[in-house]
């Protein structure tokens, strides 16, 4: 089947300081979330990005799907990002669920 | 609108005992998902209903395990016979459709029920 991952597994930061986390796979996909799971567990949509570039706020992602890769960009981050991130792609095969990535972990210092 | 809503929050049972962990999908959602999450690790996926479609049930590791989900609506997970190894968040996700020319639609994610088995 599919591989998703994810690069760096931890991430350490300054606030107000950027930071890129990647997403790769191993084959063609039809679509591909980006997840934050805060510390109380609770994952919550980012973006919804099979292909093209969208922002929202201080966060924007990039999907190259002809290259199998995903960006998440995090600008002038905040204590409350951290958390856990997580990609998942939909492999590009009608029916199949989505495969999640295993995570990056990151922790923004006051 | 209400989101995906997940009971009980917290399950303790003693290693032996089956549960029911019972899921409430966004309404109008006709995909559903279920996952399972152990201390510090990532998603992995248990089972997927898919409208009136047969379950995907490929994710669930033992035959211990089983969902139903009734009326294209609410859906139950059951352990049957739980172990220690079965201690872990199981959370359950919705998404609006499925179809051949978009394929999945975006997922979201209820607060999960943290079990524990003693």
């Amino acid at each position: 089947g599919i591989q998703v991952e994810q690069s760096p597994p931890d991430l350490i930061l300054q606030e107000g300081a950027n930071s890129t986390l990647r997403c790769n796979f191993s084959d063609s996909v039809n679509n591909l979330q980006w997840f934050h799971q805060n510390p109380w567990g609770q994952l919550i949509n980012l973006f919804y990005i099979p292909s093209g570039t969208k922002q929202n706020g201080r966060l924007s992602a990039t999907t190259v799907a002809t290259e199998r890769y995903s960006l998440l960009y995090i600008s002038s981050s905040q204590t409350t990002d951290s958390g856990v991130y997580f990609c998942a792609v939909e492999p590009d095969n009608y029916g199949q669920n989505f495969v999640f990535g295993p995570g990056t972990r990151l922790s923004v210092l006051p | 609108g209400a989101g995906v809503s997940q009971s009980p929050s917290n399950k303790v049972t003693e290693k032996g005992k089956d549960v029911e962990l019972r899921c409430d999908p966004i309404s109008g959602h006709t995909a559903l998902y279920w996952y399972r999450q152990s201390l510090g690790q990532g998603l992995e996926f248990l089972i997927y209903f898919q409208g009136n479609s047969a379950p995907d049930k490929s994710g669930l590791p033992s035959d211990r395990f089983s969902a139903e989900r009734t009326g294209g609506s609410v859906s139950t997970l059951t352990i049957q016979r739980t172990q220690q190894e079965d201690s872990a968040v199981y959370l359950c996700a919705s998404s609006l459709r499925a179809d051949r020319v978009r394929g999945l639609w975006e997922q979201y994610f209820g607060p999960g029920t943290r079990l524990t088995v003693t």
